[in-house]
């Protein structure tokens, strides 16, 4: 067990809709990475959140936004949904700086379909 | 092209066996280079961590760096059915493009006992 939980496990919707995922970093750590994996893209890096700011953005869509939370948890969310969102979206949390050299932790991944 | 080449597999050896994974980059900036294990339905956990060039050995793992030519290598001694996973490479550097840490697309390995 990593310390990174995630929910939902599982998230089953229709196209155009609008979901939120949601992600708790390791006790302590300040910084949240979002990632999307999917069979024919593999590990994506969508965007980075540290200490509530957004630090680096990779390949996120504009339908895409996320926001991390004076709490620490962040959340990802998803709008006017596609068949091709349809993925493992998984949270990741360092204790280091906020650089991406840092040890990642995953959490266990939400899996979205998009029906 | 993609930043970061890995064979897909996938790779089935007996139990036992010496297990050679690889991926090329193209991006000379990488500094820090990673393998990561993702079992079944799991989030992928790091496995070996290196920094430039050279090895480093954990147990029956060890992870080579050739930066000259742009190649890392990830090798399993004594190969157990528990070892069944993907195996992901990533890496990073601390300039430009090479800050964001950039997966390989993974190899599946699965080890018969």
């Amino acid at each position: 067990d990593s310390g990174v939980t995630q929910t939902p496990k599982h998230l089953i919707t229709a196209t155009g809709q609008r979901v939120t995922l949601r992600c708790s970093p390791r006790s302590g750590d300040l910084s949240v990475y979002w990632y999307q994996q999917s069979l024919d893209q593999g590990l994506q890096f969508l965007i980075q959140y540290y200490n509530g700011e957004e630090r680096a953005k990779g390949n996120i869509l504009e339908r895409f936004s996320a926001q991390q939370f004076p709490d620490l948890h962040s959340e990802l969310n998803l709008s006017s949904l596609e068949l091709g969102d349809s993925a493992l979206y998984f949270c990741a949390s360092t204790s280091g700086g906020g650089s991406q050299a840092d040890t990642q932790y995953f959490g266990p991944g939400t899996r979205l379909t998009v029906l | 092209q993609k930043e970061v080449e890995q064979d897909p597999g996938p790779l089935s050896v007996p139990e036992g066996a010496i297990v050679s994974l690889n991926c090329t980059y193209s991006n000379s900036a990488f500094q820090y280079f990673m393998w990561y294990r993702q079992y079944s339905r799991k989030g992928p956990e790091l496995l070996m961590y290196t920094y430039s060039s050279g090895n480093k050995e954990d147990g029956r793992f060890t992870a080579q760096v050739d930066k000259s030519s742009k190649y890392i290598s990830l090798f399993i001694r004594d190969s157990q059915p528990s070892d069944s996973a993907t195996y992901l490479c990533a890496m990073t550097g601390s300039s430009g493009s090479a800050r964001q840490l950039t997966f390989g697309s993974g190899t599946q390995l699965t080890v018969l006992p």
